[in-house]
């Protein structure tokens, strides 16, 4: 069945360094991809996400490349701040499906 | 704009008692609604998801129920509940209509459930 791999966590940065989450997939159709992030005692908010091979999802520093080929979908942002410490979940959505499948998360934590 | 809200925030519970969480949307109708479950440490699990009113489909069998009495309304309910039953519930909506797979899901806060 389709599934999501994602780094395990805690990541610890300190701020202004350099994030990377790396997050894989399995699908058998060609699925949309999704960030989402979860701030401390909160719902999720979508972060960004792509629904086609090759394309880039961007929002708020934060960027994701949808890599058919690896099939992978890493989150990156150049310079993080103590207010991107969150939990970060990896999903996807297959045509024809109204379920989105979450990878385990992984959690950011960012130092001044 | 769209709202989405979740009532209670947090519940304690103990085993063998009934649950009703409610979840409402606002700012659009006829959305299609969805529960999930978080367990501790954990990504989250679609339990339920419903298109319209009165039409509710299971994705996991558990001792959970859907109900959708109202069109923008949607309960995750329990007869009895059980220890496992613990996690924290999110409700989420998304725009309706034929199902595209690169419909982005809305969540709402979440109810945050201890079952004792």
């Amino acid at each position: 069945g389709d599934s999501v791999t994602q780094m395990e966590g805690p990541v610890t940065l300190s701020e202004e360094a350099f994030l990377t989450i790396n997050c894989t997939y399995t699908a058998t159709g060609y699925p949309s991809l999704f960030w989402y992030v979860q701030y401390p005692g909160e719902g999720l908010q979508l972060l960004l996400k792509a629904t086609k091979a090759d394309d880039k999802g961007s929002n708020k520093g934060f960027e994701a490349t949808y890599r058919k080929e690896t099939t992978s979908f890493h989150l990156e942002k150049g310079s993080v701040q103590v207010s991107d410490s969150a939990v970060y979940f990896c999903a996807l959505s297959e045509p024809s499906s109204y379920k989105l499948i979450f990878g385990s998360g992984t959690r950011l934590l960012v130092r001044p | 704009s769209q709202t989405i809200h979740q009532w209670p925030a947090t519940l304690v519970q103990p085993v063998g008692s009934p649950l009703s969480l409610e979840c409402t949307v606002e700012g659009t109708s006829n959305p299609n609604l969805y529960w999930y479950r978080q367990a501790a440490g954990r990504g989250l699990q679609l339990l339920f998801y419903s298109i319209g009113i009165g039409q509710i489909s299971s994705e996991v069998p558990q001792n959970l129920s859907a109900s959708r009495p109202q069109d923008r309304q949607f309960i995750l309910s329990s007869k009895k509940l059980l220890l496992s039953d613990s996690g924290f519930y999110l409700c989420a909506w998304s725009y309706p209509g034929g199902r595209s797979h690169t419909d982005t899901q809305y969540f709402g806060p979440g109810t945050r459930l201890t079952v004792l």
